[in-house]
């Protein structure tokens, strides 16, 4: 059972354009939400986070938004550049133990000139 | 600043060979350290983890297991491989901050 879904695998987006990227949760104890980004042949790379005590974090052109009653969250991209094409994914954990994160499936994401 | 190292980047191997993937991390102490695989559709699954020399946590029954040899070196093996194990693996590191893990540049192994 995935405790943590992305249910679009992709997602095309023009270039100036909004993207933003759904996940969906079903662990109530999750209380720390990350987005990474992934190249092929690369490794993730840590984006954005947010805790569960917050609704929001933005960083630049980044924006995570938390609605913990949905058990839901989006990370927006604002304006949308080529760069931004790869792998999103979104990710959770529980209480900050050791044992791991919990990912998505993950959402390639397409930008368009 | 931290780096973690993963050798080889890429790797094909036939059905019932041994497989040894190794991961070291420079630059902290103690680390957690885990090992993910990215398989066509399914994401990044947890394999192992591990908060210290000797302490191996496994997530999935698998044909795989790791070890952890010295504070910074973690190793994926495997006996003999089949094909299902073809994916691209991933060590990473989790250093209690904010900023989650951090990854290396992973390796794409292909049983044939």
């Amino acid at each position: 059972d995935q405790q943590v879904k992305q249910n679009s695998p992709s997602l095309s987006v023009q270039e100036g354009r909004i993207s933003i990227l759904n996940c969906d949760y079903t662990n109530s104890m999750f209380d720390y939400f990350l987005w990474y980004k992934k190249y092929p042949a690369e490794g993730p790379t840590f984006l954005i986070s947010i805790s569960s005590i917050k609704d929001k974090n933005e960083d630049g052109r980044f924006t995570v938004f938390l609605n913990k009653s949905a058990k839901h969250l989006s990370l927006h991209i604002v304006p949308s550049q080529p760069g931004d094409s790869a792998v999103y994914f979104c990710a959770a954990s529980a209480g900050g133990g050791a044992d791991g994160l919990t990912f998505g499936k993950g959402t390639h994401l397409i930008i368009q000139p | 600043s931290q780096t973690i190292h993963q050798w080889p980047a890429t790797l094909v191997q036939p059905v019932g060979s041994p497989l040894s993937l190794e991961c070291t991390v420079e630059g902290t102490s103690n680390p957690n350290l885990y090992w993910y695989r990215q398989a066509a559709g399914r994401g990044l699954q947890l394999l192992f983890y591990s908060v210290g020399i000797g302490q191996i946590s496994s997530e999935v029954p698998q044909n795989l297991s790791a070890s952890r040899p010295q504070d910074r070196q973690f190793i994926l093996s495997s006996k003999k491989l089949l094909l299902s194990d073809s994916g691209f693996y991933l060590c990473a590191e989790d250093r209690g901050t904010n900023y989650g893990y951090t990854f290396g540049s992973g390796t794409r192994l292909t049983v044939v």
